[in-house]
């Protein structure tokens, strides 16, 4: 399989639970990316991975975890979110920080 | 501080009538401009990477020109299957900064 896949494709929590995003990329690249999008807003980058180091954080919440075991995964890991978190959340790689991404297909994350 | 601004926000054409959406930007050592199309509720889906002022690509309806302050996307006789959100990004260091996009409607 090649590009960039994510799972799950929708996922629907509630405030108490705990859940993990997955992204996978087969591109033989050494950066990944999480960004949200909210309905009718632009992307929002949240975390930088290169060579499996964050190198950037945006002052996400601490209720969003990063996790890059390896330059082919990269994990979000979700705990206490809000209703607000509601968004698409992407995954994205590149050859190297600051080059062009592919992305992946989202996962669709509605807080209940 | 790198910044990507793209205009119109909206635009809604009728099938065969051909226009531009602009990306005007500024950054610190370009390494490229990208353009995206994003159909609602999936990822952005790559079209190209400009590198230099003056550097052209094209695909299908689709033609991508570049200067040194802006970039347009020219849609060529477009059909509705073209209907889309469009984005643009610039490369110049960690990572690409994303204009909020243009939202195109071509009615058939």
């Amino acid at each position: 399989e090649t590009g960039v896949t994510q799972t799950p494709r929708h996922l629907v929590m509630g405030m108490t639970n705990k859940k993990s995003l997955k992204c996978e990329q087969h591109l033989g690249h050494n950066a990944m990316y999480w960004y949200k999008q909210s309905a009718k807003k632009p992307l929002e980058l949240m975390f930088v991975y290169s060579l499996e180091e964050r190198v950037e954080n945006n002052s996400v919440p601490s209720r969003f975890s990063p996790e890059c075991p390896n330059s082919s995964h990269l994990f979000l890991h979700l705990h206490t979110l809000q209703p607000e978190d509601s968004a698409l959340y992407l995954c994205a790689s590149s050859q190297a920080a600051g080059y062009g991404y592919t992305f992946g297909s989202g996962t669709r994350l509605t807080v209940v | 501080e790198d910044q990507v601004t793209q205009s119109p926000e909206a635009l809604r054409l009728q099938e065969g009538e051909s226009s531009s959406l602009n990306c005007s930007y500024t950054v610190s050592g370009l390494r490229g401009l990208f353009w995206y199309r994003q159909d609602p509720g999936k990822g952005p889906e790559f079209l190209f990477t400009l590198y230099s002022a003056g550097e052209e690509k094209e695909k299908e309806r689709l033609k991508a020109t570049l200067t040194k302050k802006e970039s347009f996307l020219h849609i060529t006789a477009p059909k509705p299957e073209d209907s889309a959100t469009y984005l643009c990004a610039v490369g110049g260091s960690e990572k690409l900064v994303f204009g909020k996009g243009t939202k195109l409607t071509v009615n058939p």
